[in-house]
């Protein structure tokens, strides 16, 4: 049981190029979500989807984009890098919201380093 | 909107005890969790607060007050292997932020021998 893994886990970016980060689950969690964590910063939410099929906008969308067509992977799109998109991006999963609103544990994967010159 | 408030850092020896603290603003939420973080490295749930009171697990345990809006995580006899970030989470009830985890900025503890 892997639980969440996240591809590459570093990234050298120029400004203007696209890449996707990849993120898959082995746990059958519905619920997947991604993070970015800026330094001397919590995690905001970039996008989430409660289930193969369906995602949603978090705090933090401009300039990302996802999709979810499998329960095990969640894919994250930067559509063209820039210098602000340099982060630590995580990925996380749980069973679902109504887990989340009870207070289970989200599991989040290793983190990608992603930096954009 | 949602909003943390917590100290940057904090230091103790092994075997002390520590509290951090987290005060928060609101428009709504279901609880407050807490989360550990080893060297940037993925986050770990501790605890989750949904109502009033103390949760304790182990040497950690968490406090919640509605109406101060205000926690805090307490840790016992401290070990080197605590030294770490935490953060304490806001989970919505609002409409379309339902279910959202909000982060404060996190506190670094240091344990020192």
């Amino acid at each position: 049981n892997a639980g969440v893994t996240q591809t590459p886990k570093f990234q050298v970016l120029k400004t203007g190029q696209s890449m996707t980060l990849q993120c898959a689950q082995d746990m059958n969690h519905e619920y997947m979500s991604w993070y970015r964590q800026d330094p001397g910063m919590g995690l905001r939410l970039i996008h989430y989807s409660v289930g193969a099929g369906i995602t949603d906008q978090g705090e933090v969308p401009n300039g990302y984009n996802v999709s979810r067509s499998t329960t095990e992977d969640f894919p994250l799109r930067l559509l063209s890098a820039a210098p602000s998109q340099t982060s630590v991006y995580f990925c996380a999963s749980g069973t679902g919201t109504s887990g989340i609103v009870r207070g289970e544990t989200q599991y989040f994967g290793p983190g990608t380093r992603l930096l954009v010159l | 909107g949602q909003s943390l408030e917590q100290p940057s850092e904090v230091t103790a020896v092994e075997g002390a005890i520590v509290q951090i603290n987290c005060t928060y603003q609101t428009s709504g939420f279901y609880g407050l969790s807490w989360y550990q973080q080893h060297d940037g490295g993925a986050p770990t749930f501790l605890s989750y607060n949904a109502l009033d009171g103390l949760e304790e697990t182990g040497r950690f345990s968490s406090f919640l007050s509605r109406s101060d809006s205000y926690g805090y995580l307490l840790l016992q006899e401290l070990q080197m292997k605590d030294s770490a970030s935490y953060f304490c989470v806001l989970i919505s009830d609002r409409g379309s932020t339902l279910g959202r985890l909000y982060f404060g900025r996190g506190t670094q503890l240091t344990v020192w021998p």
